[in-house]
């Protein structure tokens, strides 16, 4: 089975500052998917960021990017320039044939 | 595209009372999954349709709970009796993919707080 742990409950960040969430997975598959999810206090859940497993290059969407390691099974989310549009419960997701395994999420507060 | 819709956006119930939720998945979608969120227990799988089949109902709590598509554009999440402790937000997530080749992102709907007195 597949298990995905985020150790970080609760973080906050300062605005314009550049905050890490940490995430890591544990399972025997070669070829799968990572996501980060965030959902705001409108508890809508939004696609932040994608990474496929056969690709080496780190993903990056605007402020969004990701320290991908495979070998060491870590998927860590960076967010630069942190906004105060960013506080939100962040889940790290790993996906592979269909079936999504959610971490426990962080809770990221940016401070003004 | 209007999303992932889901009605009610609340339901507030006695204890005992049927309910039910409802979704709408993203148009040519062929996957579906409908999750409960939690403070204890955070969010978790309840069960998984792929092209109106379901593939997985590990999640499912108990026999209370049952979950239906009738068709490609809807799928029911039915509680019967209704206990406090179901008390949570119920998402619906569509994606397309096959069982057997990878899927992409999920697209969450808005959810719905389920409350039950």
């Amino acid at each position: 089975a597949q298990t995905v742990t985020q150790s970080q409950p609760e973080m906050s960040v300062q605005e314009a500052e550049t905050v890490t969430l940490s995430c890591t997975y544990d399972t025997s598959e070669n070829n799968y998917y990572l996501f980060w999810y965030k959902q705001p206090p409108s508890r809508q859940m939004i696609l932040v960021i994608r990474q496929e497993a056969y690709k080496q290059q780190n993903a990056t969407e605007n402020r969004f990017s990701v320290n991908f390691q495979k070998a060491a099974k870590s998927f860590s989310l960076k967010i630069s320039d942190s906004q105060l549009g960013d506080t939100a419960m962040y889940f790290c997701a790993f996906m592979k044939l269909g079936q999504f395994y959610f971490g426990t999420g962080t809770s990221l507060t940016v401070i003004p | 595209d209007a999303g992932v819709i889901q009605s009610p956006r609340h339901e507030v119930t006695e204890m005992g009372q049927e309910v039910t939720l409802r979704c709408k998945p993203i148009s040519g979608h062929n996957s579906l999954f409908w999750y409960r969120q939690t403070m204890m227990r955070g969010l978790e799988l309840l069960i998984y349709f792929n092209n109106n089949v379901p593939i997985d109902d590990s999640g499912m709590p108990e026999d209370r709970f049952s979950a239906k598509m009738p068709n490609a554009s809807f799928s029911t999440l039915k509680i019967q009796p209704s206990e406090p402790r179901d008390s949570a937000v119920y998402f619906c997530a569509s994606s397309f993919g096959t069982r057997l080749a990878e899927t992409y992102e999920q697209y969450f709907g808005p959810g719905t707080r389920l409350t039950v007195t």
